[in-house]
């Protein structure tokens, strides 16, 4: 079955203490991006990567790192978390930007205390 | 900058009809749209690729301006199962950036 795996799907954490989202597609998909979603401010892309080793930065970057080792992993990685990102996570990936749908993990909801 | 969707929020009885649209500040390759049932996963409806262009889906139907840069989701005679959170995506020449979303309930 075509999916987009994340892991884990809840997580509570205090400040500062490192931690990783996980992130797995099994289409061989080019694109893979994250976004961030809280209320009232829809999906806010945090990083995307065109393919392996090709990363760039979204709208809201700042926090977080990510890596594109293999096509199909795109790990988001906090590594001194805040309260302030403390929100729902979503990977998301395409064989196209623009002309293929985006095919989105169920999420991550992240609280960081 | 994300595009804008309007209106944020539209509550129907089903049977009746709603438009959301949205809108760019930018020039378009193309606009997508999207509908999320609370607590899930953003659930793909359609791409649009040109100006001009007219899609449907059921009876979910969409349009793009590209000279306008915009784009209107129309949903004819809603169903309960139409509710939850509808947001645009506009690819750009640079990214593919999301609004901020529009809430759609569906009542009896």
């Amino acid at each position: 079955e075509a999916q987009v795996t994340q892991n884990p799907r809840y997580l509570i954490t205090v400040t500062g203490k490192k931690l990783t989202v996980t992130c797995s597609q099994n289409m061989n998909h080019e694109y893979m991006s994250w976004y961030r979603q809280d209320p009232g401010l829809g999906l806010r892309q945090i990083y995307y990567s065109m393919n392996v080793e090709v990363t760039d930065k979204g709208d809201v970057p700042e926090g977080y790192k990510v890596s594109r080792k293999e096509k199909r992993n795109f790990p988001l990685i906090l590594e001194s978390p805040s309260p302030n990102q403390t929100s729902l996570y979503f990977c998301a990936s395409s064989s196209n930007r623009g002309r293929q749908p985006q095919h989105f993990g169920d999420g991550t909801r992240l609280s960081i205390l | 900058q994300q595009p804008v969707q309007s209106p944020q929020a539209v509550i129907l009885r089903e049977g009746e009809d709603a438009v959301i649209n949205c809108s760019s500040s930018k020039a378009l390759y193309s606009v997508h749209w999207y509908r999320q049932k609370h607590g899930e996963a953003p659930v793909f409806l359609m791409i649009l690729l040109k100006g001009g262009e007219q899609k449907g889906h059921d009876k979910i139907s969409a349009s793009f301006n590209e000279k306008k840069q915009q784009s209107s989701l129309y949903l004819t005679a809603s169903q309960l199962s139409y509710s939850g959170t509808y947001f645009c995506g506009t690819e750009t020449p640079d990214k593919l950036i999301f609004g901020t979303g529009t809430r759609l309930q569906v009542f009896p």
